[in-house]
């Protein structure tokens, strides 16, 4: 059965620091791999997805991540932190075929400091 | 477009009532799913459907009902209210692997609290 680890429930960094949100899945075949955002109240908003091809996604709002087979990892960053970047985030996971069935981590929430 | 569309958003319900979670999107995905969040537990899948007539269970499908009738609609029923279905329901969208896996869209939600 797939899993997903999101380490560290909180994340707090200072305006203009770089984002790390790490991720990582448990999966016997390599799958899809998604982060998505949740600001205050909101639904989730897909950030990227790695489906095949280049292993560094670029997402929206600057954010960028890289997947990284050996280490079953599909760590989340960004440069420089922004005060809208403050929400949660989680990383999911998805079988390649069939239902496509999201098995999402337990999410980070981010705050970012003046 | 209006995407995935969930109503209500907010309810109030007391214990033993019933009552039906509205999802409906007009993107004519063919996968539709529920999923509940609670805090610390990031989102959990309740049932999901890969076409009209066709459903199956998620990984906490106790004390919910669905069926799809429907492309555009996946209604999540409650049969008797409990307090731990107290949480925030999301109803998503996908199409099909063939077409692109572009992940699925969220609906805004409905918070429930049953007392």
């Amino acid at each position: 059965a797939q899993s997903v680890t999101q380490l560290g429930s909180h994340v707090s960094v200072s305006e203009g620091a770089l984002v790390l949100l790490r991720c990582n899945y448990s999966s016997s075949v390599p799958p899809y791999l998604f982060w998505y955002v949740q600001y205050p109240n909101q639904g989730l908003q897909l950030l990227l997805k790695y489906t095949t091809g280049a292993t560094l996604v670029k997402g929206i709002n600057g954010f960028e991540a890289e997947f990284k087979k050996s280490e079953t990892s599909f760590h989340l960053t960004k440069p420089s932190a922004h005060m809208s970047d403050a929400a949660e985030y989680f990383c999911a996971v998805s079988d390649r075929g069939g239902a496509q069935k999201l098995v999402f981590g337990q999410g980070t929430r981010l705050t970012i400091n003046p | 477009n209006a995407g995935v569309t969930q109503t209500p958003k907010f309810q109030v319900l007391k214990t033993g009532q019933s009552m039906t979670l509205q999802c409906a999107q007009d993107m004519n995905h063919e996968y539709m799913s529920w999923y509940r969040q609670d805090p610390g537990m990031g989102l959990r899948l309740i049932h999901y459907s890969v076409g009209a007539g066709i459903t199956d269970q998620g990984e906490v499908p106790n004390g919910y009902n669905v069926s799809r009738s429907t492309t555009e609609d996946f209604p999540l029923r409650l049969l008797s209210a409990a307090p731990s279905q107290t949480s925030v329901y999301f109803c998503a969208s996908s199409p099909p692997p063939g077409q692109g896996s572009r992940g699925y869209t969220f609906g805004s939600g409905t918070r429930l609290t049953v007392v």
